[in-house]
């Protein structure tokens, strides 16, 4: 069956750190991958979107990577800050449908 | 903003009663998604339009309808509610018409609460 994983459990990590998040999927072949953020109680803000031929994509503090031989995506936000804690979405396409799929997102706790 | 607008905000309601949800897209996105959110629960794609047209479907209920209008607004309508159906209810919207190409644009959702 078709599956998006995210790490279920919070990452917690100290300021001025690199926080990495995984997300991994199966049966899948999507042609792009989304990264959002969602703080609670309001809708999820996109962030990022990478294709399936770029291997690494940058905005500022962040940055996605995309593997699809591992089927993976990386997704790191460096010198995180208290106000990056949030939980973090990856969405891939259903290839050859409409529909974008969400994975269950990982919590993200920067300590100050 | 995302431009993406929902309402009613907040709405209680009590079993086997029925609501209707609204969302206007942004201005220019032909594409509307409707998704779910329970409690700790992520995101679940319950049905999408373009321009009029029903396009995709998730895991929705027979229960729940959707339609767009030539507008371009769209309803989700739930009937015989039950209290597992309380959730938050996002709308999205997207500018990339025909294909699933490209980012969405979240409301703020609607908070259903069924008592």
């Amino acid at each position: 069956s078709q599956k998006i994983e995210q790490n279920s459990e919070a990452l917690n990590i100290q300021e001025g750190k690199t926080a990495t998040l995984t997300c991994n999927y199966t049966n899948y072949s999507p042609a792009y991958l989304q990264w959002y953020r969602q703080d609670p109680g309001r809708g999820p803000v996109f962030l990022l979107l990478i294709r399936e031929n770029e291997k690494e994509k940058r905005k500022e503090r962040l940055k996605v990577t995309f593997d699809t031989t591992l089927k993976q995506s990386l997704f790191h936000i460096t010198a995180s800050q208290p106000a990056d804690s949030a939980t973090y979405l990856c969405a891939l396409d259903n290839t050859g449908g409409f529909k974008t799929i969400f994975g269950a997102g990982t919590r993200l706790f920067v300590k100050a | 903003d995302s431009g993406v607008t929902q309402t009613p905000k907040h709405l209680i309601t009590a079993t086997g009663q029925r609501v209707t949800l609204r969302c206007s897209p942004r201005s220019g996105d032909l594409s509307v998604y409707w998704y779910q959110q329970s409690l700790d629960q992520g995101l679940q794609f319950l049905i999408q339009y373009y321009n009029g047209e029903e396009r995709a479907k998730g895991n929705i209920l027979e229960r729940f309808s959707a339609q767009q209008f030539p507008d371009l607004h769209s309803e989700l309508n739930l009937s015989s509610l039950e209290l597992g159906d309380s959730a938050l209810y996002f709308c999205a919207s997207s500018f990339k018409a025909l294909s699933n190409t490209g980012e969405l644009f979240f409301g703020e959702g609607s908070r259903l609460t069924v008592l």
